[in-house]
Parts: structure tokens; C-alpha cells; sequence
């Protein structure tokens, strides 16, 4: 079983459209994260968020917004889409905050694509 | 900015040789983290060294910690060509609960 989904893996779209990415994990894990990759690899982190705590990266156009209706989804909405929102965006899960032993669980990444 | 760099940026070497990898950053941090990602594919954990670690290691992996210098090494031992991917280091800070990557080492293993 994929311990960290995202669906769907490719999405093409035009500008001005809205749309939303789908994140499930099944490790029972606290925290859900979204992070961006451009086109050079870099990885920004958006958003986190932890039982109810968002963290939001101020960075972060207000078009995006993510909406968790229980502890294992985390979905990402986007509105209005530019064309410098194209990028891979990665979900991401850790079993808990603020401790020694955390780690990032990652999936496989939805590659979005706005002409 | 709480996002750290590596260098180099790209590193080609023989199957065989060692690779070494340097990140640094620039906040205290809880523990600091390596990734890798195989093209078109997701980030998956390596190793974690924690602060108050300098030195760890995982079957071929080694890596050091350095927190008055801000910055970290993995060495990879003995490279195969499957070690071929981006690796990235990931620090998470004593307060918030984000991890914060590196800009990636973009590693090419030669057979």
C-alpha cells in the first residue's frame, strides 16, 4: 500500500482555471505538509499542518489553500491559476512535531502544468 | 530565508568512488535530514542526525554534522550507478514543525 498518495500525478490546465490536489496518508500520521519544486529542483515548503494548526508560509499567494477534512487528507486548492504556478507540488507527512525522531514521508508528486 | 544550500550543485563520478555531498545553513536546528529523489519521483528519507550528533552512518552512508559551522556532509561510499538522483538536506528547526531543504545535489554515477 503507497504510504503517501497524491492524485492526480499530471495535470494540465488552463490559466484562470480553478483546481485541486488530492493527498491521503495511511501512516496515521500528525502532520501533512505541501511543498512546491520549480523547474530548478528547489523545494519550498507552503504550508504545514497539525491538528488543526496551519502554518502557512507567507510567501504563499492566497489562490492557494489547503483543506483537511480529517487527520489522514490534506487537499490543495488553487484559484486562478498563473501560468508560474506550474511546478511538481509534493505532499508529504511526519508522524509527529517538535521531536528528535521526525522524518518526512514524501509521495510521488503531481506535476502541474498551466498553459 | 531558512532554506539551506548544498554544493556542489552537480557532481559526476565513477562506479566505485566516493561522493561527498556538503550542506549548510543558516538557524539553529533540531536535526538535520538527507532525501533523495530519483528523477520524476518523489523525496524518500535517508538518514537523520540529530543536534547533538556529529557523526552517523547507514550501510554506505556517512554523515557529519558540523553546528558551530552551520553545516552538514554526506559521504557515500563505494558509488553504484543506482545511486544516480538528487539528494537534498533538510533541516527542522527547535520551533515550528516545517522542514526546510537545501537547493540539492544533482549526482550522476558513471558505470
Amino acid at each position: 500500500d503507497t504510504a503517501v498518495s497524491q492524485t492526480p500525478k499530471y495535470l494540465v490546465t488552463q490559466m484562470g482555471n480553478d483546481k485541486s490536489i488530492k493527498c491521503e496518508q495511511n501512516l496515521g500520521h500528525d502532520t501533512m505538509y505541501w511543498y512546491k519544486q520549480d523547474s530548478k529542483k528547489f523545494l519550498k515548503i507552503m504550508f504545514s499542518y497539525n491538528n488543526k494548526e496551519l502554518i502557512i508560509n507567507e510567501t504563499v499567494p492566497n489562490r492557494f489553500s489547503p483543506k483537511s477534512p480529517d487527520k489522514a487528507h490534506l487537499n490543495l486548492h488553487i484559484n486562478s491559476l498563473e501560468l508560474g504556478d506550474s511546478a511538481v507540488y509534493f505532499c508529504a507527512s511526519s508522524p509527529r512535531t517538535r521531536s528528535w525522531n521526525t522524518e518526512a514521508f514524501f509521495g510521488q508528486g503531481t506535476r502541474l502544468t498551466v498553459v | 530565508s531558512q532554506q539551506g544550500e548544498e554544493d556542489p550543485q552537480a557532481l559526476s563520478i565513477q562506479e566505485g568512488e566516493n561522493a561527498t555531498m556538503n550542506c549548510s545553513y543558516k538557524t539553529s536546528i533540531n536535526n538535520l535530514q538527507w532525501y533523495r529523489q530519483n528523477s520524476g519521483r518523489g523525496l524518500v528519507h535517508l538518514i537523520l542526525i540529530r543536534s547533538n550528533e556529529r557523526e552517523k552512518h547507514s550501510g554506505r552512508l556517512r554523515v557529519t554534522l558540523d553546528t558551530s559551522k552551520k553545516s552538514s556532509s554526506l559521504l557515500i561510499t563505494a558509488s553504484r550507478a543506482a545511486d544516480t538522483a538528487s539528494y537534498f538536506c533538510a533541516t527542522a528547526p527547535f520551533t515550528g514543525n516545517q522542514f526546510y531543504f537545501g537547493t540539492g545535489t544533482s549526482l550522476t554515477v558513471i558505470p
